[in-house]
């Protein structure tokens, strides 16, 4: 059965360092999504991304986020210079939806667990 | 997005039904409702989706009322491999279809 993969599954990174997370979602999906979820809390959503461009984010995607589709397979989240509290488990997700076709349904990775010191 | 409120947690034996409702009064006509599960330090992973009536898979089933401002997750005879967190989430068929998480519903299931 086909499923979203990513790498790391842990990262472990000094304050103020740049990170990227790498995610592989299902080959045929149209939506990628990154979501955090701080140790203890909810799932939040960062980001989605088709179509080659960002089509929504959250208030946390701020200018020290970016996500790339980079070669048609990886989707990457990267975090310019990481404070303490993006410690965080980051996942990825894909969905195969088409526009106006019916309900939908994402798939999540495996999760990144991120620990900034 | 419709927010949606269901319970924080449950507690259910082995062999036993179990059945989590969630309230989502604002839902829209666009909107579909869709159930996640998930274990500790894993993706959250889809169980069942509907829009109205019942829904069945072979994991669960999903019944939704006519006015659609609430609906139900039914497992049947739950195992202890069913303890985890259970999120009701409501979502439209347009836009980016992005989930936005409640705090779900932590299920234990004791022997």
């Amino acid at each position: 059965e086909p499923e979203v993969t990513q790498t790391p599954s842990h990262q472990v990174t000094q304050m103020g360092q740049e990170v990227i997370l790498r995610c592989v979602p299902i080959s045929n999906h149209l939506y990628f999504y990154w979501y955090r979820q701080i140790l203890g809390q909810k799932v939040e959503f960062l980001v989605s991304f088709y179509n080659n461009e960002i089509s929504e984010k959250s208030e946390i995607f701020d200018d020290q986020f970016s996500v790339e589709r980079p070669d048609g397979s990886n989707f990457t989240l990267k975090i310019r210079s990481t404070k303490l509290e993006d410690s965080a488990m980051y996942f990825c997700a894909s969905g195969p939806q088409i526009p106006g076709t019916g309900g939908f349904e994402q798939f999540f990775g495996p999760g990144t667990r991120l620990t900034v010191l | 997005l419709a927010k949606t409120t269901q319970p924080i947690s449950m507690d259910s034996y082995e062999g036993q039904e179990v059945n989590i409702t969630c309230s989502h009064n604002n839902i829209a006509t666009n909107d579909y409702i869709t159930w996640y599960q998930q274990f500790p330090s894993q993706g959250p992973r889809f169980i069942i989706q509907g829009y109205k009536t019942k829904v069945t898979n072979e994991v669960a089933s999903l019944f939704i009322p006519a006015d659609r401002k609430s609906s139900t997750l039914s497992l049947p005879r739950v195992s202890l491999s069913d303890t985890a967190v259970y999120y009701c989430l409501v979502g439209s068929i347009s836009g980016t279809y992005k989930y936005i998480f409640g705090t779900g519903t932590r299920l234990k299931v004791l022997a």
